[in-house]
């Protein structure tokens, strides 16, 4: 079984301030990883996607992925209220999309 | 517009009764997918298709079924040997371009069981 692994949190953070969500995998032959907004009672939105070590940023959102390390991250910049909601990380061996249970985001007015 | 929709969005079902998930998708996508999501639960993959009258199980295949007869269409069954159904269900599409795949979700039906 291929884990993917988040912290469930809540993360807590002011608005304005830096949100990072961190996720860790086991398979060292996984392609590609995806970063999903989900929001309450909603279906998972794609925020980011990212293929190949270092950042990729995309408006407020930056992620980051080291393969060495089995670990990719996702930092949102100047966060707002309408970003809290639980971001999933997925990773991706072959045809197969693993996920993470998710982090829950609390961004505080 | 483009998309994937699913209905309906609100199902409840007796014990014992078999019930189906509608999924279409408009994107021209060759591949479809059903996820399962419990609360506090990442998604779990139920079964996935490929190509037309073709498609493989997932982790949690037991006590679904699906089949994939026209290539915008997905819909999964829900059959009476699911002992526990009640969940969020999920559908996804996308191409088959390799490592930038890209899967995409409809809105979801939510299964209760009476």
């Amino acid at each position: 079984q291929k884990e993917v692994e988040q912290n469930s949190g809540p993360l807590s953070v002011p608005e304005g301030a830096i949100a990072s969500l961190n996720c860790t995998y086991s398979d060292r032959g996984s392609q590609s990883f995806f970063w999903y907004r989900q929001y309450s009672g909603k279906s998972p939105e794609l925020i980011m996607s990212i293929y190949s070590n270092g950042d990729k940023e995309d408006g407020r959102f930056t992620a980051q992925l080291n393969k060495a390390s089995q670990y990719v991250s996702l930092l949102i910049r100047d966060s707002q209220p309408s970003d809290s909601a639980t971001y999933l990380c997925a990773v991706k061996f072959w045809s197969a999309l693993n996920f993470g249970k998710g982090t829950s985001l609390l961004v505080t007015p | 517009d483009g998309g994937i929709t699913q209905s309906p969005k609100y199902l409840f079902r007796k014990e014992g009764q078999n019930v189906t998930l509608s999924c279409e998708q408009n994107l021209n996508h060759d591949a479809m997918y059903w996820y399962r999501q419990d609360p506090g639960q990442g998604l779990r993959l139920i079964y996935y298709s490929q190509i037309v009258n073709d498609f493989q199980k997932g982790d949690i295949a037991e006590g679904y079924s699906v089949s994939r007869e026209k290539k915008e269409s997905f819909p999964l069954t829900v059959t009476s040997a699911q002992k526990n159904p009640t969940a969020f269900y999920l559908c996804a599409s996308s191409t088959l371009a390799g490592v930038s795949d890209t899967q995409y979700f409809g809105p979801g039906t939510r299964l209760t069981v009476l």
